[in-house]
């Protein structure tokens, strides 16, 4: 089992609608955990850093899991430019490891 | 603030060659990794210094793959001799500090390598 899982996807979602992914993660020791956005044959960029509690920007909800290990990605309201592939990453023993990705399409 | 820079963007080689990766970092960023991210999967962690010492090189395959950080600024990762399945984005990050905290990884764009 991979240490962390994403749904590859595509999500193919229309405009204005609300999308959620999960993240799954193996290791309980994991310390703490992100959402990366990675447009088309772009470097991957930090979209939210996911708490404990949770945490939202804007449209944007992430939700922490610890008895189930996952963590959610919750976009509302998509827009076209919400296009692109979304990674979960998770860091443990000061080492971070990401998942292969879920690709997202929003609609016109 | 600039941000990571890599060089060359593109690079176009046939196996059995060798090839060299260059990043600087973002200024004062103590810890620098390097990144494989074959098409369709998530990038996985090659090599990662702290200034000019290896932290975890437990990924990188040494029998060919090689990175130093000589000054603890930027950094050159060389494969020799190159395989068809080393074709991928080569991507250079850096942090603040150790990823044990909360610290945000900064990407550069990536270097593209095909081995025909």
């Amino acid at each position: 089992r991979k240490e962390v899982e994403q749904d590859p996807g595509p999500f193919n979602v229309p405009e204005g609608a609300t999308v959620a992914f999960n993240c799954t993660y193996s290791n309980s020791a994991s310390q703490s955990f992100f959402w990366y956005r990675q447009d088309c044959r772009k470097e991957p960029k930090l979209l939210m850093s996911v708490y404990s509690s949770g945490n939202e920007d804007g449209r944007f909800t992430a939700q922490l899991n610890r008895a189930s290990q996952y963590i959610s990605l919750l976009i509302r309201d998509s827009k076209l430019s919400d296009s692109a592939t979304y990674l979960c990453a998770v860091n443990r023993d000061d080492k971070i490891i990401f998942g292969k990705g879920t690709r997202l399409h929003i609609l016109p | 603030e600039a941000g990571v820079a890599q060089s060359p963007r593109y690079k176009i080689i046939e196996k059995r060659q060798s090839v060299a990766f260059w990043c600087n970092p973002i200024s004062g960023h103590a810890t620098l990794y390097w990144y494989q991210q074959i098409l369709g999967q998530g990038p996985k962690l090659l090599i990662q210094f702290q200034n000019n010492g290896v932290v975890d090189d437990s990924q990188l395959p040494k029998d060919r793959f090689s990175a130093e950080r000589l000054k603890g600024v930027d950094s050159t990762l060389k494969i020799q001799p190159a395989k068809l399945e080393d074709s991928a984005v080569y991507l250079c990050a850096s942090s603040l500090n150790l990823a044990g905290s909360w610290e945000t990884q900064y990407f550069g764009p990536g270097t593209r390598l095909l081995v025909l």
